[in-house]
């Protein structure tokens, strides 16, 4: 089945630091693929997407790649913010018949200190 | 618009005990979603409605049951609760037919449940 691995956490930043959370899917066909971010105590968000092989996502100075060569959509940030400290899931989408799923990774708990 | 609400916020049981937890959302979406959020496991997808009328099970539906009598209500049931159902449990919805993307999932903020 649709599987998402994301970087294990937990992932401390200072201030302006550069960001990478590393996230690999395995996929039949042709999944599109998503960061979800959650605040403290809130639920999650879309954070951004992309929905076929070398398209980019972007939101609020975060990016990522669909790398379907290497099965892989890295969450990047030139530099980070403390109100950028959450959970931050990488996900998958699969759909057929009647059957429409979000694969969540495990999410990595990022803080960022100022 | 609220978006999604979930009902209640905190609840604690005791081992045995029965509960339901309420989703509601005004966006008109025929999706939606119940997650259960555990340390080290991330979400993991309990049951899922693709509309009124309809349910599936999702990754781990034993010990939950669900109903979607009307579009914008999806309740979660837990008819004798256990300690391993300890969990925050999160709603989601999805999809409209103006918008057609049944992709972009919109989250509530959670309910926080106690098992004794």
């Amino acid at each position: 089945g649709n599987s998402v691995t994301q970087m294990e956490g937990p992932v401390t930043l200072s201030e302006e630091a550069f960001l990478t959370i590393n996230c690999t899917y395995t996929a039949t066909g042709y999944p599109s693929l998503f960061w979800y971010v959650q605040y403290p105590g809130e639920g999650l968000q879309l954070l951004l997407k992309a929905t076929k092989a070398d398209d980019k996502g972007s939101n609020k100075g975060f990016e990522a790649t669909y790398r379907k060569e290497t099965t892989s959509f890295h969450l990047e940030k030139g530099s980070v913010q403390v109100s950028d400290s959450a959970v931050y899931f990488c996900a998958l989408s699969e759909s057929g018949g009647s059957n429409y799923k979000l694969t969540f990774g495990k999410g990595t708990l990022l803080t960022v200190n100022p | 618009n609220a978006g999604v609400t979930q009902t209640p916020k905190f609840r604690v049981l005791k081992t045995g005990q029965s509960m339901t937890l309420l989703c509601a959302q005004d966006m008109n979406h025929e999706y939606m979603y119940w997650y259960r959020q555990d340390p080290g496991m991330g979400l993991r997808l309990i049951h899922y409605s693709v509309g009124e009328g309809t349910t599936a099970k999702g990754e781990v539906p034993d010990g939950y049951n669900v109903s979607r009598l009307k579009k914008q209500n999806f309740l979660l049931g837990l008819e004798s609760a256990a300690p391993s159902q300890t969990s925050v449990y999160f709603c989601a919805s999805s999809y409209s037919m103006a918008s057609g993307n049944w992709e972009t999932q919109y989250f509530g903020p959670g309910t926080r449940l106690l098992v004794l």
